[in-house]
């Protein structure tokens, strides 16, 4: 597709559910970057993959947040027993070459509520 | 820590204004810095990266600039159209060794546009 496409748009959850979160990057984009952004403030940084590798996680709050890219293109967060302190938009971005020297391309993201 | 502050956090202005928002780091040493802008319930749009060797970035009526030894950008758009309202925000990478992927984002500027 000619942008970075997320899945579902809006998510609903009860506290204790696990959800995924679906991204699909620009084709042929090198990095894939989670990001968490809460209401009035600025995207918190999740996590990277270089195509299929997952190169830094450091920002994933707890063991409960997982993310994969296994094929190097579409990358799934996923989140177990979720809390309603993981309500916020979770927004994916992609660039075209490795780390973030070029500019990034976000997806309209996801809004989860947990309830 | 590397923090990013953006002054003002809110503007409303007339149609036809010349607007200059800003953005500062603590820590001056980034890598680059990139402007986006956020429209309600959407995704971030990158408008400007400024690379480590650039001083500016020029894009229709949008510039950018970036001292590096103040840390210090500023955001400058020309006759401002109603459709420019939206949340600018700034975001760059701190030139810590071997990070290339997290970017430190202010909270934006919320401009409003009124025709």
């Amino acid at each position: 597709g000619a942008g970075v496409s997320q899945s579902p748009r809006y998510k609903v959850a009860k506290r204790g559910q696990d959800v995924a979160l679906r991204c699909d990057p620009i084709s042929g984009h090198v990095s894939l970057f989670w990001y968490q952004q809460a209401l009035g403030q600025g995207p918190e940084f999740l996590t990277y993959f270089q195509n299929e590798a997952q190169l830094d996680k450091s920002g994933l709050p707890s063991d409960r947040f997982f993310a994969e890219r296994p094929e190097g293109s579409v990358s799934t967060l996923k989140i177990q027993r979720t809390q309603q302190e993981d309500s916020a938009v979770y927004l994916c971005a992609s660039s075209l070459v490795a780390g973030i020297s070029s500019p990034l391309h976000f997806g309209n993201g996801t809004r989860l509520t947990v309830t | 820590k590397q923090e990013v502050t953006q002054i003002p956090a809110a503007l409303s202005v007339p149609e036809g204004e010349n607007l200059v928002l800003n953005c500062s780091f603590t820590d001056s040493a980034i890598y680059n810095l990139q402007w986006f802008r956020q429209d309600p319930g959407k995704g971030l749009t990158s408008l400007l990266l400024i690379q480590s060797s650039q001083r500016e970035q020029t894009s229709g009526r949008l510039n950018a600039s970036l001292d590096k030894s103040s840390g210090r950008s500023t955001l400058y758009i020309a006759a401002s159209q109603p459709g420019d309202s939206a949340t600018y925000l700034c975001a760059g990478p701190p030139m810590e060794a071997g990070n290339n992927r997290k970017l430190i984002w202010g909270l934006g500027t919320s401009l409003a546009v009124n025709p």
